[in-house]
Parts: C-alpha cells; sequence; structure tokens
C-alpha cells in the first residue's frame, strides 16, 4: 500500500472559522510533511515531521498549527486563516533512509 | 546558481516525438536526485529516483552529470497522456527537506 490519503478534498472557511486538515499513511514511514502549493508553483514545505517530533518549522504563521498524534497521522489545524492562504495543501510522507516522498491527493481551501 | 533551475517551457511536442527535459542545482554534496510528475490541479507523482549515474524505466531515462551538476530527463515515443509539468527535486540543505524546481510544463500533441 503506496498510498497517503487526506481529508477533507475540498474545503471553503471564513477567516473566522477553526478547521483541521486530516493526512494519513500506512507505508510506515517515519517523517511527515505539510506543504503549500499556489497555482502555477512548485510546492513550498511548511513543516517536517520525523519520528512524530516536529523537526522543521519553515517560518509559517501561527495560524496554522500541526500536529502528529501518532506515526500514521498528521493534522493541520487552521484559525483565523487569510484569504491569501487559499491554496492546495499537500502532505507527504517519507522513510528516513531515502528522501522518496510520497504525497498525497492534497486538500484545496479556499478562505473567503 | 539557483538551487535548482528548471527551462519553463511550455515544450510543445506531437506524438512519438522523443523529448528531454535538464535541471541544474546547486547543491554539490546532493546525492539523490528525482523527477515527479505533476498534472494539472493534482498531486505530484514520483516518476523516477536516481542514486548514481542515472536510471531508466520505460520510454523514462534519467541521466545524472556531477561535474556539471545537471539531471536530464529523456521521453522517448510521447504519449498524449505524458502530458502534465515535470519537477525536478533535489535535496536540500537540511534532513528530509527536498528543494523543487519551478517545473516544465509538456504538453504532447496529437
Amino acid at each position: 500500500d503506496t498510498e497517503v490519503t487526506q481529508t477533507p478534498k475540498h474545503l471553503v472557511m471564513g477567516m473566522t472559522n477553526k478547521k483541521s486538515l486530516k493526512c494519513e499513511q500506512h507505508m510506515g514511514h517515519r517523517a511527515m510533511y505539510w506543504y503549500k502549493q499556489k497555482a502555477k508553483k512548485p510546492p513550498e514545505l511548511m513543516f517536517v515531521y520525523s519520528y512524530e517530533k516536529l523537526s522543521i518549522n519553515e517560518s509559517v504563521p501561527s495560524r496554522f498549527s500541526p500536529e502528529c498524534p501518532n506515526s500514521s497521522l498528521l493534522n493541520l489545524h487552521l484559525h483565523a486563516l487569510q484569504p491569501e492562504d487559499s491554496a492546495l495543501y499537500l502532505c507527504a510522507s517519507s522513510q528516513l533512509a531515502n528522501n522518496e516522498q510520497f504525497f498525497g491527493p492534497g486538500t484545496r481551501l479556499t478562505v473567503l | 546558481r539557483k538551487e535548482v533551475e528548471q527551462d519553463p517551457g511550455p515544450f510543445n511536442v506531437p506524438e512519438g516525438a522523443t523529448v528531454a527535459f535538464n535541471c541544474t542545482y546547486s547543491n554539490s554534496a546532493s546525492q539523490s536526485f528525482f523527477w515527479y510528475r505533476q498534472d494539472c490541479r493534482k498531486e505530484p507523482k514520483l516518476l523516477m529516483s536516481v542514486y548514481s549515474s542515472g536510471n531508466e524505466d520505460g520510454r523514462f531515462t534519467a541521466q545524472l552529470n556531477r561535474a556539471s551538476q545537471y539531471i536530464s530527463l529523456l521521453i522517448r515515443d510521447s504519449k498524449l497522456s505524458d502530458s502534465a509539468t515535470y519537477l525536478c527535486v533535489v535535496p536540500g540543505a537540511g534532513s528530509y527537506q527536498l528543494t523543487f524546481g519551478k517545473g516544465t510544463k509538456l504538453s504532447v500533441i496529437p
């Protein structure tokens, strides 16, 4: 099973809402990632978890809050977002020995 | 030199053509390299990994030139389904980080 799943597929939220994005993998990978991708741009790394510990936070605003409840799950909690945060949010996972990252289908987020 | 640089294209080629993309990178310590393809409004999918001088998988061949710090992807006998954006990806300075090129758009025309 080489699949990373993400829910929801689409999300529309207002600037005062609180919502969460979810990601799951069952490949035994110990590194998980959140990326943000705007149209016609490459993915931008937001957070990296290795062994369920946050190892990289690429200066992301605090309105994005990641959480890794266990080695298979990764959440991204959203609060007080801005319209410019509208994007495709991608989750990925990889083994630690190499860096082949496998991406989920993404959540397309629209902030009104 | 930028960390990862690709020709953005677009490359418009007829079915059956051979097309090559090049990618240059700045981190001479990088040991592994990746090509991903991304369809419109979809996630990036791993196409090929390159750990030594090159890799071949059917119609796709990736070559690595460490001395000149570039990677190439060759697609032979192009199919309509090859139309996508091809992302060159190189490990970044930190652990587990990947640096993505901006992508090269390929359109295969009937």
